[in-house]
């Protein structure tokens, strides 16, 4: 039974530069969180989504970041127009149905501003 | 106030040793708990979850809930080098959020 799948596992982009984080969250899990790890900082929760749906968006920035999780296919995280203080650890949880709040998280994309 | 504090460490013990881990946390209505384990570089791994006050063991590991205090530890019996991690406490008062607290290094010296 695969795992939450993140790709890519790293990536480097240029200031000004699209970034896109995909996601696929493991087999019967519907729920879809990404959480983001700047250097020597916790974990802080962004989005939650469900298929086709935004549950909880608290935690996005309020410009360049998007997510969404299409009925068909991954979730993906965008972030337009990147800037070095974009660089840090992205993860993505998911978890099934019940108990909705027990989230396993996938290996992370390490995202690099130059 | 933090919403989720833990003591940043490092928390030093020797192989074999119990290590204790601690977290407070300040809303009230959280009704869900858990303890993830993250190695240097790598992500968080779910170990614990506890929902109600009291103890909960599994294997090696003991979770402890006390609501009114608005508390909960980890306790790590015959602690053993590759135990050697952050350990991140997180809580959810409602489905969907975690808020993390900014973990504790712990280090098991052989």
């Amino acid at each position: 039974n695969a795992g939450v799948m993140q790709n890519p596992r790293h990536l480097v982009r240029r200031r000004g530069q699209e970034a896109r984080l995909r996601c696929s969250p493991m087999k019967g899990h519907s729920h879809v969180y990404w959480y983001r790890q700047l250097p020597e900082e916790g974990l802080k929760f962004m989005v939650y989504l469900q298929k086709e749906n935004i549950i909880d968006e608290s935690g996005m920035p309020k410009e360049r970041f998007s997510a969404e999780f299409p009925k068909e296919g991954p979730s993906i995280l965008r972030i337009q127009q990147v800037v070095r203080g974009d660089s840090a650890a992205y993860f993505c949880a998911s978890s099934p149905p019940s108990p909705a709040d027990t989230q396993y998280f996938g290996p992370g994309t390490r995202l690099t501003v130059l | 106030q933090k919403e989720v504090e833990q003591n940043s460490g490092p928390l030093s013990v020797p192989e074999g040793a119990i290590a204790s881990l601690n977290c407070t946390y300040s809303d009230r209505v959280s009704q869900s708990f858990f303890w993830y384990r993250q190695y240097s570089g790598k992500s968080p791994e779910l170990i614990m979850s506890i929902y109600s006050n009291g103890d909960k063991e599994d294997g090696r590991f003991t979770a402890q809930l006390n609501k009114a205090s608005q508390y909960v530890s980890l306790l790590i019996r015959d602690s053993q080098p590759s135990d050697s991690a952050t350990y991140l406490c997180a809580v959810t008062s409602r489905a969907g959020k975690l808020i993390f607290g900014q973990g504790t290094t712990l280090q098991v010296k052989p």
